[in-house]
């Protein structure tokens, strides 16, 4: 069966230190893959998305990912958390010929303190 | 602003009722998908509509249907509600194909008490 495994329900991290969120994922075939985050009262908002090309890619607000298909992972990373990073974060999966069917792992919340 | 935007954005339904939640997609998109995210869980895919038919659906039954008009919005409905259909109701918009960002509405939030 198709999944997303996100490796942690909840971090809690000093602003300045460096962020690291865990995302595999079992899927058959050509993947497309995305991290979103949902910051408190808002809506989910894409940070980034890998389709095909460089695995390491680079979004908004400093974020980044990288694509390692031999281990079917999508690990998010950031070197230098703030406060404003505190929200919750979820990794997504696609089938590569899909429209907008989106397989959600559970989600990370990530809170930063001053 | 993602431009999807949804209605009621919270309400209160006893079981055995119905709903109708409702959702216009961002200016220029013509696909809309809806999610149900229950508290502490990711989005679950409900089912996706492209000119004004269900074009996939995921593990949701029957008493969730949908449509959408020829303006591409959308309306999710849900009948003989139940207490596990409380939860947040995401709308997704974006345009037909596989390769385009796909864009949430802030959601509406559903109890069935």
């Amino acid at each position: 069966a198709q999944s997303v495994s996100q490796h942690n329900h909840h971090v809690i991290l000093s602003e300045a230190a460096s962020l690291e969120l865990g995302c595999n994922y079992s899927y058959g075939g050509t993947v497309n893959l995305f991290w979103y985050v949902q910051y408190p009262g808002q809506h989910l908002q894409l940070l980034l998305k890998y389709f095909s090309g460089d695995p390491l890619v680079k979004g908004i607000k400093g974020f980044e990912a990288e694509f390692i298909k031999s281990k079917f992972s999508f690990n998010l990373r950031k070197p230098s958390v703030q406060w404003s990073d505190t929200a919750e974060y979820f990794c997504a999966v696609k089938s590569a010929d899909s429209w907008g069917k989106l397989q959600f792992g559970a989600g990370t919340q990530v809170v930063v303190t001053p | 602003d993602a431009g999807v935007t949804q209605s009621p954005t919270h309400l209160i339904k006893t079981r055995g009722q119905q709903v109708t939640l409702r959702c216009s997609p961002k200016s220029g998109h013509d696909t809309v998908s809806w999610y149900q995210q229950a508290l502490g869980q990711g989005p679950q895919f409900i089912f996706q509509y492209y000119e004004e038919e269900e074009r996939q659906r995921g593990n949701f039954p029957d008493r969730f249907s949908g449509h959408q008009f020829p303006n591409y919005s959308s309306e999710l409905n849900v009948n003989a509600l139940l207490l596990g259909d409380s939860a947040l109701y995401l709308c997704a918009s974006s345009l037909a194909g596989s390769g385009n960002t796909i864009y949430f509405g802030e959601g509406s939030w559903l109890t069935v008490v």
